[in-house]
């Protein structure tokens, strides 16, 4: 089985600040991993997605995330936070049997001036 | 360029009424999928088709049913409404199972 936690549920930063979004994963089979960037009122959009070409990802909107696999994480950095930042962030995992993705809690992040 | 149209975007419903939801998409995608989202919860997938013509049940299937129209429309119904099915529905698509998903807007339903 799968699983996906994402490490707090609210996260606040300044304007300009380094930003990290935590997330682990649980998974019996090669995972491939995505993160997913949601703002109010529309659906989700892909911020990156790890297929196991590389372990460090870059995304749009200057965001980067590394896939470690001896600590099963996917944390999602971006060196200096914008206003624009302010959304809500998923990590999923999805199996390479069965193509479903499991989605975590979300994150919900908020940027300060 | 629409990408994943839903529709209705909001809908308030009474308890045991049925209603369908509607989902396109314009990119040619073989696998669509419905998920509903909850506070605190993440999304959760009810139904995904993997291509035209076939469905399966996802983490929380009981009270849905879908309907794979053909390879663009993928519908979700609910057949007798409750209030614990109030939640804010997405559908999305890919061009494969294991490719990046494209959501809709989502329809925020309301059951009394």
């Amino acid at each position: 089985a799968q699983s996906v936690t994402q490490l707090g549920s609210h996260v606040s930063v300044s304007e300009g600040a380094l930003v990290l979004l935590r997330c682990n994963y649980s998974s019996s089979v090669p995972p491939y991993l995505f993160w997913y960037v949601q703002y109010p009122n529309q659906g989700l959009q892909l911020l990156l997605k790890y297929t196991s070409a590389a372990t460090l990802v870059k995304g749009i909107n200057g965001f980067e995330a590394e896939f470690k696999k001896s600590e099963t994480s996917f944390h999602l950095t971006k060196p200096s936070a914008h206003m624009s930042d302010a959304a809500e962030y998923f990590c999923a995992v999805g199996s390479s049997n069965t193509g479903k993705l499991i989605f975590g809690q979300g994150t919900t992040l908020q940027v300060k001036p | 360029n629409a990408g994943v149209t839903q529709t209705p975007k909001f809908q308030v419903l009474k308890t045991g009424q049925s209603m369908t939801l509607q989902c396109a998409q314009d990119m040619n995608h073989n696998s669509m999928y419905w998920y509903r989202q909850d506070p605190g919860m993440g999304l959760r997938l009810i139904y995904y088709s993997a291509s035209e013509g076939t469905t399966d049940k996802g983490e929380v299937p009981n009270g849905y049913n879908v309907s794979r129209l053909n390879k663009r429309e993928f519908s979700l119904r609910l057949e007798s409404a409750a209030p614990s099915q109030t939640s804010v529905y997405f559908c999305a698509s890919s061009e494969t199972l294991r490719q990046p998903q494209h959501f809709g807007d989502g329809t925020r339903l309301s059951i009394l």
